[in-house]
């Protein structure tokens, strides 16, 4: 079975600091997305990721960073938390091939206080 | 316009009938295309994909795609309570950036 996993279900954090959401996959992936979601808003991603070291701003980047160094490795870095950034946080992973479908992580539901 | 366009709803059906989602996109030279039902608190979870035109049967879920009218269609026959859920659409487009495009999801709720 395909796996994504995000580091954690549940955090608390305070503004101004600097949070870091981890996503990793194990079925060697090419596409990584993050992508948070807020009640009548739907999915609205964030970034994306189509190879090592690259990365692409989807429609919401403002405040966040990513980064992918390895393959299987897509973390989301909130570089000074705000309250506005209180969401459900999910990432995905798909294959390149067209005809293939995403796998979620279970999210991270993060809280600034 | 939003790429990917579902009713919002919510929607609500009685314990039995056929649900109907409907979901319309706007790249014709989409491929593939997904539903994903998330429950309140959960992730997404991939329940149908569908690749060409026609209709797909898996249990009591059929997708239907019209290409020509950029068009995919769930149906949930004999609903149960335990359909509720959020529905979401997701059309894959090779070529773009991005690939994977979802719409707002909509909202299911079967009545006992």
């Amino acid at each position: 079975d395909v796996k994504v996993t995000q580091s954690s279900r549940y955090l608390v954090k305070r503004t101004g600091e600097k949070v870091f959401l981890e996503c990793v996959q194990d079925m060697d992936h090419e596409n990584m997305f993050w992508y948070r979601q807020d009640p009548g808003l739907g999915l609205r991603l964030i970034y994306f990721s189509y190879d090592v070291k690259m990365k692409e701003k989807g429609d919401i980047p403002e405040g966040y960073s990513v980064s992918r160094e390895k393959k299987e490795r897509f973390s989301l870095i909130l570089e000074s938390a705000s309250t506005n950034q209180t969401s459900m946080y999910l990432c995905a992973s798909s294959l390149r091939q067209v005809d293939t479908e995403a796998f979620f992580g279970q999210g991270t539901r993060l809280t600034v206080v | 316009q939003k790429e990917v366009e579902q009713n919002s709803g919510p929607l609500s059906v009685p314990e039995g009938a056929i649900a109907s989602l409907n979901c319309t996109y706007s790249d014709r030279v989409s491929q593939s295309f997904f539903w994903y039902r998330q429950y309140s608190g959960k992730s997404p979870e991939l329940i149908m994909s569908i690749y060409s035109n026609g209709d797909k049967e898996d249990g009591r879920f059929t997708a239907q795609l019209n290409k020509a009218s950029q068009y995919v269609s769930l149906l949930i026959r004999d609903s149960q309570p335990s359909d509720s859920a959020t529905y979401l659409c997701a059309v894959k487009t090779p070529g773009s950036a991005r690939q994977l495009t979802f719409g707002s999801g909509t909202q299911l709720t079967v009545l006992p």
